[in-house]
């Protein structure tokens, strides 16, 4: 069956660091990857999307690989601050081409320490 | 523009009671989608509509799970009964389905069932 697995629920890291979040898939063929970002209380808003022919995607501090052949994407938030505290999550089309039908991994919860 | 909007924000209901959500989305978003997100997990697709037409319900527990989206606008999303592990937040989503748009998050209504 079709399976998203963020590796880590928790990620600690020091303010000013590189944090560095992992989405795998398994049984998934995606045309493309999205990022969003989750606070508390509040619905996920996107970030970052990447296509399989696209290797990286950068945004401000933001940055995505997507490896089709490992089935993996990696999101990168470079000079973290305390405000990029968040859940971040993974989400991949698994609905087949035409009807865009997100599913989402079960999400990082980012902390940054100052 | 304005986001996508939901009502109730907090809901308490006993078991076996029924409760209703609505959601209204970003306007011109032809495409709406229902998610439940359990606490500590990703959010679940329910149901998508496209226009007021359904594009997939395969997700929606339709013994006690029913939505609709009138005129192709506003969404409702009820519950009837109510079960103990229906508590989760459930999250309204819109997008313009305009090739890989990203998904517009309203902030959820937390439903706890007693």
């Amino acid at each position: 069956s079709q399976k998203i697995e963020q590796n880590s629920e928790a990620l600690n890291i020091q303010e000013g660091k590189t944090a560095t979040l992992t989405c795998n898939y398994t049984n998934y063929s995606p045309a493309y990857l999205q990022w969003y970002r989750q606070d508390p209380g509040r619905g996920p808003v996107f970030l970052l999307l990447i296509r399989e022919n696209e290797k990286e995607k950068r945004k401000e501090r933001l940055k995505v690989t997507f490896d089709t052949t490992l089935k993996q994407s990696l999101f990168h938030i470079t000079a973290s601050q305390p405000a990029d505290s968040a859940t971040y999550l993974c989400a991949l089309d698994g609905s087949g081409a035409g009807s865009y039908q997100l599913t989402f991994g079960k999400g990082t919860k980012l902390s940054v320490i100052p | 523009e304005a986001g996508v909007a939901q009502s109730p924000r907090y809901k308490i209901i006993e078991k076996r009671q029924s409760v209703a959500f609505w959601c209204n989305p970003i306007s011109g978003h032809a495409t709406l989608y229902w998610y439940q997100q359990i606490l500590g997990q990703g959010p679940k697709l329910l149901i998508q509509f496209q226009n007021n037409g359904v594009v997939d319900d395969s997700q929606l527990p339709k013994d006690r799970f029913s939505a609709e989206r009138l005129k192709g606008v506003d969404s409702t999303l009820k519950i009837q009964p109510a079960k103990l592990e229906d508590s989760a937040v459930y999250l309204c989503a819109s997008s313009s389905g305009q090739g890989l748009s990203p998904l517009h998050f309203g902030n959820g209504t937390r439903l706890t069932v007693t």
